[in-house]
């Protein structure tokens, strides 16, 4: 089946604790990316991806690491998480990035992060 | 700068009936794609509908349809025959160089 998989699904967790919310896609795509999604503001990218190695800062990059050292993962990195980054996070991937493609993006189920 | 406008936070429609969620987005390309995603209240994101801005028919998807409107830079969702299963969050996006940009969500409630 395809599908984008986060984990954890929950996490809660307290200031300055390094965590890392783990996304996989089992659909040979090219291009990951991260949202959080906050009351009243929808969905902003974090960072996404376009292949292995190549990364690049979306809206809020600020407070985040990513990695892609492998196509299929694209984990998120918070150094030392702070209360404003308590979110619903999600991870998604599309086939490729490109303007002109019909790629949907498929989404993972989300994670939702409380920083104490 | 606002990429994609939500102007309607909530939303409310008899079942069996038709609602129109409206969005507006902002470009100077020729060439993107616009979506509406549903996020109901397991939170999960699905894609509902897929439009390319360089096909003038509108897309169609069983009881969801879109008024695309290239020149307004406007992209509505019609849903028909409203189910209480419609009841969600519903995102409208905008395809920019491979980056999706999201409004800010419209809340649906369908009464029975």
């Amino acid at each position: 089946e395809a599908q984008v998989t986060q984990n954890p699904r929950y996490l809660i967790t307290v200031t300055g604790k390094k965590l890392t919310v783990t996304c996989s896609q089992n659909m040979n795509h090219e291009y990951m990316s991260w949202y959080r999604q906050d009351p009243g503001l929808g969905l902003r990218q974090i960072y996404y991806s376009m292949n292995v190695e190549v990364t690049d800062k979306g809206d809020v990059p600020e407070g985040y690491k990513v990695s892609r050292k492998e196509k299929r993962n694209f984990p998120l990195i918070l150094e030392s998480p702070s209360p404003n980054q308590t979110s619903l996070y999600f991870c998604a991937s599309s086939l490729r990035a490109s303007q002109v493609a019909k790629n949907i993006q498929y989404f993972g189920a989300g994670t939702r992060l409380s920083v104490l | 700068a606002q990429t994609v406008t939500q102007s309607q936070p909530e939303m409310s429609v008899q079942e069996a009936e038709t609602v129109t969620l409206s969005c507006t987005y902002d470009t100077s390309e020729s060439d993107y794609y616009l979506f509406w995603y549903k996020q109901p209240p397991s939170r999960q994101m699905i894609l509902v509908i897929r439009q390319e801005a360089y096909k003038q028919q509108n897309a169609t998807e069983n009881r969801f349809s879109v008024n695309f409107q290239k020149a307004a830079k406007s992209f509505s969702l019609k849903i028909s025959d409203s189910q209480l299963g419609d009841a969600a969050m519903y995102f409208c996006a905008y395809r920019r160089s491979g980056v999706d940009y999201f409004g800010t969500g419209t809340s649906l409630t369908v009464i029975p």
